[in-house]
């Protein structure tokens, strides 16, 4: 299957400053890429979603000035989260889809652990 | 409203005890149902895609099939390996999003 990078594995942040994690889909091109938000126990949680060249789409309830999305490339999507607080700290995961192709699985890159002190 | 609901939440099974996971989906207009695997601290990893009601799809002891409802994941014979949350996702026409179930946390022992 299709990879999905995603750097740091784990962060850990003081409060107020702030953080980028990177998602590189690393053998295929992704015009669209999802970020999401995952609690202990809990399932996925959709945040937004990441289209190359164009904002995006935030969904309900979702900061867009604090999770701020870059989707500067066909291969890469950043999530910066700004002026991060703990209450912050979280399970962060991108995926990708195959270019051209809506009805293809998404794969997942690794997750970012991220913890504000 | 696209629903997906996965039961049970947690399943314990011995080592070679074979058993299935539901996944239950309203959805208009499907364009695939999904299973991905998610190991603690990681990434889901997908498994299958199904598009289409009586489509079956098996990898080593696993084993997807679909209905206009709903989806199993067979689990023949696991083995501790096995043990996971198991996630189920569907996609539909006019929406590049997958709409994810809550998982079924599966638990094999030896």
């Amino acid at each position: 299957g299709a990879v999905v990078s995603q750097h740091p594995s784990r962060v850990i942040c003081k409060s107020g400053t702030s953080v980028k994690i990177e998602c590189r889909s690393l053998d295929f091109q992704a015009t669209t890429m999802f970020w999401y938000r995952q609690f202990p126990k809990q399932s996925l949680m959709l945040m937004a979603t990441s289209n190359e060249g164009s904002k995006a789409t935030y969904e309900q309830g979702v900061e867009k000035d604090k999770f701020l999305i870059n989707h500067a490339s066909l291969t890469l999507s950043t999530l910066t989260v700004t002026s991060a607080h703990p209450e912050d700290s979280s399970f962060y995961i991108c995926s990708a889809r195959v270019s051209g192709l809506r009805n293809t699985e998404a794969f997942f890159g690794q997750g970012t652990r991220l913890t504000v002190v | 409203e696209d629903q997906v609901t996965q039961s049970p939440e947690a399943l314990r099974l011995q080592e070679g005890e074979s058993s299935s996971l539901n996944c239950s989906y309203t959805v208009s207009g499907l364009r695939g149902l999904f299973w991905y695997r998610q190991d603690p601290g990681k990434g889901p990893e997908f498994l299958f895609t199904l598009y289409s009601a009586g489509e079956e799809k098996e990898k080593e002891r696993l084993k997807a099939t679909l209905t206009k409802k709903e989806s199993f994941l067979h689990i023949t014979a696991p083995k501790p390996e096995d043990s996971a949350t198991y996630l189920c996702a569907v996609g539909r026409g006019g929406s590049e999003k997958l709409v994810f179930g809550k998982g079924t946390k599966l638990t094999v022992n030896p």
